[in-house]
């Protein structure tokens, strides 16, 4: 069983730039959460989703940061018009309903 | 909501020694207690976990205990070895199904 498969693992943009990044979450999980880590920082929360559905977006930035979890396919960070401040570790997690949460292995974003 | 606090923030500690690292948190229906283990540029990995309804869970080296009354948890690691060295972050889940980080522990442990 594969476990949580994030990519890319480096992604580098420019400012203004877009950047996604993908979620695959371990094979029955339906529950995704995304976190940022800045170095030497602890894990903040994101968002919380299900499949179809955000749970909870209270860690999200209200302007140019969206998540979604689609029925098929991963799940997708967006980061619309990225800025110097952006560039951290972006970290999913993913678990079944009331059970434990499985880490993937980030993705690294450096802003230009 | 939950707040889950952690220390110490850095640890050192002699190889062979032990390692305590302790979280406190505000929500008493949270009920479930995770402990990730971060190595340099790689992702929190699970090393162990505990239950509302247990007091105690051991894993070789690695023992976990939780007092509900208190609202407190801590990690134990004895018999320390120098691969032990990493960030370690506790985290309690809510009714909710969300999960809340402490801010970590950088342990070392000196050969």
């Amino acid at each position: 069983n594969a476990g949580v498969m994030q990519n890319p693992r480096h992604l580098v943009r420019r400012r203004g730039q877009e950047a996604r990044l993908r979620c695959s979450p371990m094979k029955g999980h339906s529950h995704v959460y995304w976190y940022r880590q800045l170095p030497e920082e602890g894990l903040k929360f994101m968002v919380y989703l299900q499949k179809e559905n955000i749970i909870d977006e209270s860690g999200m930035p209200k302007e140019r940061f969206s998540a979604e979890f689609p029925k098929e396919g991963p799940s997708i960070l967006r980061i619309q018009q990225v800025v110097r401040g952006d560039s951290a570790a972006y970290f999913c997690a993913s678990s079944r309903l009331e059970e434990t949460q499985y880490f993937g292995p980030g993705t690294r974003l450096l802003v230009l | 909501g939950e707040n889950v606090e952690q220390h110490p923030s850095t640890l050192s500690v002699q190889e062979g020694d032990s390692a305590v690292i302790k979280c406190t948190y505000s929500d008493s229906a949270s009920n479930y207690f995770p402990w990730y283990k971060q190595e340099l540029g790689k992702g929190p990995q699970l090393i162990i976990d505990i239950r509302s309804n247990v007091g105690e869970k051991k894993d070789q080296r690695i023992a976990v205990t939780l007092n509900k009354t208190a609202k407190h948890f801590s990690l134990h690691i004895t018999e320390t070895q120098p691969e032990d060295s990493a960030v370690y972050f506790c985290a309690a889940r809510n009714t909710g199904n969300q999960f809340y980080f402490g801010t970590g522990t950088s342990l070392t442990v000196i050969p």
